[in-house]
């Protein structure tokens, strides 16, 4: 089956707009991670979803960042007023249910924040 | 404080050179070490460790754990420029499903 998907590609956006990202895992797969990279760093956790379970923001890093998660497929990672640190390329990771170790990545949102 | 760090943060080899990438971990309730390969923009799945002193391989890949010293070692024989890319160690905690991601080492290999 299909690999898990992002959209868009690409996002280029003025500082202080909102943004929305959207990711698609691989069907059956129930847990859903969302992760960020900065130029020239490693992944930065963001948010974790697990089937119906409450999601984990620990990893968010400020209000304007939230992510929801409908009918337990496709992701929406949301960032509010938009601000120049926030660029960076944000990707998205599906797994089974207890396989965490074993995430399935899709190709990143490049996000660019002027 | 949970933490991965991996060493050299970037290298430069020609082709047919061996390499060997670090990576070491502070990490409680550590459960398993993983490896990944990420060359554009999504990272592809390379080895899960979580046994001391057994060697995983695949092709001209391979990694070992040592879980006394807390580190593990990523070897590349006879690099390809195919290889090059940033390679991203991880560690999966047991109390917790996320994954703690270091740096990555940047390797470029030249013909």
């Amino acid at each position: 089956g299909a690999g898990v998907s992002q959209s868009p590609s690409n996002k280029v956006t003025e500082k202080g707009k909102d943004v929305e990202l959207r990711c698609d895992p691989i069907s059956g797969h129930t847990a859903l991670y969302w992760y960020r990279q900065s130029l020239g760093q490693g992944l930065e956790f963001l948010i974790y979803f697990q089937g119906n379970s409450a999601p984990d923001k620990s990893g968010l890093p400020s209000d304007r960042f939230s992510a929801e998660r409908t009918g337990g497929s496709v992701s929406t990672l949301t960032i509010q007023r938009t601000q120049q640190e926030d660029s960076a390329v944000y990707l998205c990771a599906s797994s089974r249910l207890g396989q965490s170790y074993e995430q399935y990545f899709g190709p990143g949102t490049r996000l660019t924040v002027t | 404080e949970d933490k991965v760090v991996q060493s050299p943060l970037s290298l430069v080899v020609h082709e047919g050179d061996t390499v060997t990438l670090n990576c070491s971990y502070e990490v409680t309730n550590f459960r398993s070490l993983l490896w990944y390969k990420q060359e554009k923009k999504a990272p592809t799945f390379l080895f899960m460790l979580t046994s001391s002193g057994i060697e995983k391989k695949s092709g001209r890949l391979s990694s070992i754990l040592d879980k006394k010293e807390l580190f593990s070692i990523l070897n590349i024989t006879a690099t390809q420029t195919g290889d090059s890319a940033v390679y991203l160690c991880a560690v999966d905690p047991y109390n917790t499903d996320k994954l703690i991601f270091g740096t990555g080492t940047r390797l470029q290999v030249f013909p």
